[in-house]
């Protein structure tokens, strides 16, 4: 049973420049959330993709966006990336049909702004 | 103030212990209650599911749920080296699309 894969696993970037991040959800699962991971600190949403519509967001300013596929994979966009970007991003995925079934977690793509 | 407040730690046992983590917090819509466990380098791994108020157990995980202080709670018995991580306590609304994280507890377990 394959679960929540994520890709690269890590990445350096400059300042300014953009990054794309994908997820492939858990079989089975329909939602995927991505969370944004500072060092020392918990996750914090950034937002949830459900039936490729963006259902709720995080504080989080428009330079992230997001996208989810038919087959239910999603990509995290980052534009004109900033210093304090810097962190481990989390795609976590679940099933919507079950009310507040828990949120299932890749490892994450470790993201560098130098 | 943030809605969940954790501890940060670190916490440090000897193996053996009896390991108690909690968090407090300040939204009563929460209704969904959940440990996860993050070793480094990889991502949190789900621990407990709980629901609304009460205890539930499995092997030597005990989670508890105290909705009327706003108060949860893990406990870890006989603790071992491979226990040390950082806990997160998580929490939800009914019907709602985010997740809600503490800081993390950070553990270290002593052979």
């Amino acid at each position: 049973d394959a679960g929540v894969t994520q890709s690269p696993t890590h990445l350096i970037k400059t300042r300014g420049q953009q990054v794309t991040l994908r997820c492939s959800p858990k079989s089975g699962h329909d939602t995927v959330s991505w969370y944004q991971q500072a060092l020392g600190q918990g996750p914090q949403f950034i937002f949830q993709y459900y039936e490729e519509e963006e259902r709720q967001r995080g504080n989080f300013p428009d330079r992230f966006s997001g996208h989810q596929f038919p087959n239910y994979s999603s990509e995290l966009n980052v534009n004109a990336l900033l210093l304090g970007d810097s962190a481990l991003y989390l795609c976590a995925s679940r099933l919507q049909g079950v009310r507040n079934s828990p949120l299932h977690f890749g490892n994450g793509t470790r993201l560098t702004v130098t | 103030q943030k809605e969940v407040e954790q501890d940060p730690g670190p916490l440090s046992v000897p193996e053996g212990a009896i390991v108690s983590l909690n968090c407090t917090y300040s939204n009563s819509a929460f209704q969904y209650f959940m440990w996860y466990r993050q070793y480094s380098r990889k991502g949190p791994e789900l621990l407990m599911y709980t629901y609304s108020s009460g205890n539930k157990e499995d092997g030597r995980f005990t989670a508890q749920v105290d909705k009327s202080s706003k108060y949860i709670s893990l406990f870890i018995r006989d603790s071992q080296p491979s226990d040390s991580a950082t806990y997160l306590c998580a929490m939800s609304e009914t019907g709602g699309f985010k997740t809600i994280f503490g800081a993390g507890t950070r553990l270290f377990v002593k052979a």
